[in-house]
């Protein structure tokens, strides 16, 4: 059964760099055409689409958070990593990382991880 | 980017009643919308699939209609365990998600 885990900081000073990682279990993160994304959602609030990216590195990104996002994957680990930038209060939520069906990086999540919240405070 | 707006935010329902969930898009996604039933404190669960092909697992009361700008959710008889919040996803240019539909008891 594949299966997801997020680890990192549950802490991160505002203008600080986020940074995430997922552990895949059960299945090889190379098999496949799959995409492996993260989703972010505030307390209280509906989920947000942030990125994905395949076993071979090509990336997909929500628009509003590109220039902010550094997504990467190594498969040697069956790992792969979110990097948000400068962030701020508003970057405050649970992040969940997730795999997509087969196709394209912005396709349906079919299994995730159970999250982790990370809070931006100084 | 393309906007999606459910309605209602909540929705007050009793087991057994049969429940629909509406989802517009700014602009068409074709059949390129999923739906997603969210239970508090964990990860969402996929349950539709392209507007309406349920996925493995996901009981048949659960249904998904629509094409272009307009669709719904359906459980034609709401069980305890549907008792959660609901998300639409539209796939068609990147992705994005509607707001949210809480059904909860009456």
């Amino acid at each position: 059964q594949l299966q997801l885990r997020e680890s990192g900081p549950g802490l991160v000073k505002p203008s600080e760099t986020l940074s995430l990682t997922c552990t895949v279990s059960g299945d090889s993160i190379s098999s496949r055409n799959y995409y492996w994304g993260w989703i972010r959602q505030p307390p209280g609030k509906g989920l947000e689409w942030i990125a994905s990216i395949s076993y071979s590195g090509r990336t997909s990104h929500d628009p509003s958070l590109k220039s902010r996002v550094t997504i990467s994957v190594d498969t040697s680990r069956n790992q792969f990593s979110l990097k948000l930038s400068s962030v701020t209060a508003a970057d405050t939520a649970v992040y969940y990382c997730a795999k997509t069906l087969i196709g394209r990086g912005n396709f349906p999540l079919d299994y995730w991880g159970q999250g982790t919240l990370v809070t931006v405070s100084s | 980017d393309i906007q999606m707006t459910q309605s209602p935010s909540t929705l007050s329902a009793l087991v057994g009643d049969r429940v629909t969930i509406t989802c517009r898009a700014s602009e068409s996604v074709a059949s390129w919308l999923a739906w997603y039933q969210q239970k508090p404190g964990k990860a969402p669960k996929l349950l539709i699939r392209k507007a309406s092909s349920l996925e493995s697992g996901v009981p048949s009361r659960f249904s998904g209609s629509g094409s272009g700008t307009e669709f719904t959710l359906t459980i034609s008889s709401l069980q305890s365990d549907d008792f959660a919040t609901y998300y639409c996803q539209q796939y068609s240019s990147f992705s994005t998600f509607g707001q949210g539909t809480k059904v909860e008891i009456k």
